[in-house]
């Protein structure tokens, strides 16, 4: 049973660019969720994935955006880059009717 | 709104004494519960959810709808416990998660 990968692993942007984040789902997961975690903070919920489509979103703007392809793998896209944007990337995956979650290793981002 | 809250940050207890980490919630529906750890170096995992009503590693967790918390026990803490505990709350029909900030436990010797 192969877990959730993420790639990569650390990234530093500058601001105004854009930037994806890649997620390798846990083989049989076909949901997948994505979190933001600022220093100190609980993971904060962006979106989640199932059959290709956004089926549930937090408090993020649109240029916070993804994809999951056919074999459940998944990108983050954060376009226009902001300083606050700053955190790691978690991505989760699951079985739709489980709900509970497998976490990746994350992303550090870094905007300059 | 729909929040969930870890009043501490730090809980440092000795070794064999009992433990219990905080989780409030606020939520109008029928909620479900979890609680994750992270260990040192290690990724974010699940310890337990309120529906399978079971001990994990020593660990429980009731639901008390009336309070709307879910505090984790232990009765004799393990240094091997030593790591942050997330509380979150999964709303479904919307598919979001949401975590409380986490509390970091540590046990001395």
């Amino acid at each position: 049973e192969t877990g959730v990968t993420q790639s990569p692993t650390h990234l530093i942007k500058t601001r105004g660019q854009q930037v994806t984040l890649r997620c390798s789902s846990q083989s049989g997961h076909n949901t997948v969720s994505w979190y933001q975690q600022a220093l100190g903070q609980g993971p904060q919920f962006i979106f989640q994935y199932y059959r290709e489509e956004e089926n549930g979103r937090g408090n993020f703007p649109p240029r916070f955006s993804g994809l999951q392809f056919p074999n459940y793998s998944s990108e983050l896209n954060v376009n226009a880059l902001e300083l606050d944007d700053s955190a790691l990337y978690l991505c989760a995956s699951s079985l739709r009717g489980s709900e509970t979650q497998y976490f990746g290793p994350g992303t550090r981002l870094l905007v300059l | 709104a729909q929040r969930v809250t870890q009043p501490e940050k730090l809980l440092s207890v000795f070794k064999g004494a009992p433990v219990e980490l905080k989780c409030n919630y606020s939520y109008s529906g029928s909620p479900e519960l979890f609680w994750y750890v992270q260990y040192s170096r290690q990724r974010l995992q699940l310890l337990l959810r309120h529906i399978s009503r079971e001990s994990i590693k020593g660990f429980t967790a009731d639901l008390n709808k009336g309070e709307t918390s879910f505090h984790l026990k232990k009765p004799f803490a393990q240094e091997e416990d030593s790591a942050m505990y997330y509380c979150a709350l999964y709303i479904s029909g919307t598919y979001k998660y949401i975590f409380g900030t986490g509390t970091r436990l540590k046990v001395l010797a």
